[in-house]
């Protein structure tokens, strides 16, 4: 299995919604990330979790709160959205986290109304 | 702050030639670069890699040359497919951070004319 899955693949929202994005990958990946990508723009970084632990947190606000279960499980929770969050979120993982190999899941396409 | 920027946003080439996307970055630090591959609907996928101390890497159809003098960087792909249309990134690590961080340029979108 050589896939990030991502769910739900796309997500309408409510600014007073409080939602779920899921993520998941087999592969036996220990870092985990979030990006946040626009139209037309390259993907933006936004969490890094290293062996479950988050590592990296890109001064996201905190309506985007993120968990990692488990090493094979990644969310994002939202709540509060505002209209211009709206984006596709991407997950990925890697082997490890000193390598930039990362396999992207198709993402979930969010829009808050 | 230090960015990774494309030369050209859109190229067209016709199939079967040889492509060539360019990139430029700033960021003298910067010691690992990769490019990405994202197809319509879909996530980036990994292409090809570079580390510093590398003037040239090959891969299949792919090459990827690194001009440390002038910070540029450019992903040749031979023999061009409709299969490679698409919107190629590239990306660096910034040098300050494992390579968990990296910073994708604005991309440039390839598409092959039948």
């Amino acid at each position: 299995d050589t896939e990030v899955t991502q769910t739900p693949k796309h997500l309408v929202m409510g600014m007073t919604n409080k939602k779920s994005l899921k993520c998941e990958q087999h592969m036996g990946h220990r870092a985990m990330y979030w990006y946040k990508q626009k139209a037309k723009k390259p993907p933006e970084l936004m969490f890094v979790y290293s062996y479950e632990k988050l590592s990296i947190n890109e001064s996201v606000p905190s309506r985007f709160s993120p968990e990692c279960p488990n090493s094979s499980l990644l969310n994002l929770h939202l709540h509060a959205l505002q209209p211009e969050d709206s984006a596709l979120y991407l997950c990925a993982s890697s082997l490890r986290e000193n390598t930039g190999e990362l396999f992207f899941g198709e993402g979930s396409r969010l829009t808050v109304l | 702050g230090e960015s990774v920027g494309l030369h050209l946003p859109t190229l067209s080439v016709q199939e079967g030639d040889n492509s060539i996307i360019n990139c430029a970055y700033s960021n003298s630090a910067s010691d690992y670069f990769i490019w990405y591959k994202q197809e319509s609907g879909k996530g980036p996928q990994f292409i090809i890699d570079i580390r510093s101390n590398m003037d040239k890497r090959q891969g299949q159809r792919v090459t990827v040359l690194l001009n440390k003098t002038v910070k540029h960087l450019s992903l040749q792909i031979a023999a061009t497919q409709p299969g490679d249309s698409a919107v190629y990134f590239c990306a660096e690590n910034p040098g300050n951070f494992g390579n968990e961080k990296l910073t994708f340029g604005t991309g440039t979108r390839l598409t092959i004319i039948p």
